[in-house]
């Protein structure tokens, strides 16, 4: 069965500060997909980013960046120099090769004081 | 509209009374799924369709809950007899199979309070 944990339920920090949420998983697949959504105040889903098991080069992207690493089944989200515009829900997500399992972890709820 | 659409936006029914909420997806996409969310929760799954088939139907809640997809587009999620532990945010998503890009897409989804 596919898991995906989140560990960290809440985080709060000051704007300006690195963040990193983390995400593990567990699939027996050896082909697999993983992903991270947003979930702002206003509740729209919004995806960041999707990375293939088969591709274990880290991604950055502006003030994101994603670091997956197979040997520890972890697919961890760093933010950096937060905003309080990150202030969201984080969900990280597990989709097997066929696409009849996605499961969603149970989401970090992110607070970027000002 | 390029997105995932669902209507109604907000719904309050009486206890008791059938609900339908209607996903439409963005077009070409072959997966559809419909997630529960309660509020200050997570997502929890409902139900996937692949085309207008449902291969996985496990996470309907009861059988209160059935849902179903036409035309390889829209699907209808129905909730018989509506309780109030059905209230929560109904999302509905929609990706590719095929292609490399199998990421969900979102609707905003259908707030459904039952009093």
């Amino acid at each position: 069965a596919q898991k995906v944990t989140q560990a960290q339920t809440e985080i709060s920090v000051v704007e300006k500060e690195d963040v990193t949420l983390d995400c593990v998983y567990e699939t027996r697949d050896t082909t697999y997909y993983l992903f991270w959504y947003k979930q702002p105040p206003s509740g729209e889903l919004v995806f960041l980013i999707r990375r293939n098991s088969f591709d274990e080069q880290n991604e950055i992207s502006g003030r994101y960046s994603w670091n997956f690493q197979k040997s520890t089944s972890s697919f961890n989200f760093t933010i950096t120099a937060s905003q309080v515009v990150d202030s969201a829900v984080y969900f990280c997500a597990l989709r097997d090769n066929y696409g009849q399992n996605f499961v969603f972890g149970p989401g970090t709820r992110l607070s970027v004081l000002p | 509209g390029a997105g995932v659409s669902q209507s109604p936006s907000n719904k309050v029914t009486e206890k008791g009374k059938d609900v339908e909420l209607r996903c439409d997806p963005i077009s070409g996409h072959t997966a559809l799924y419909w997630y529960r969310q309660r509020l200050g929760q997570g997502l929890e799954f409902l139900i996937y369709f692949q085309g207008n088939s449902a291969p996985d139907k496990s996470g309907l809640p009861s059988d209160r809950f059935s849902a179903e997809r036409t035309g390889e587009s829209v699907s209808t999620l129905t909730i018989q007899r509506t309780q109030q532990e059905d209230s929560a945010v109904y999302l509905c998503a929609s990706s590719m199979t095929s292609g490399g890009s199998y990421e969900q897409y979102f609707g905003p989804g259908t707030r459904l309070t039952v009093t």
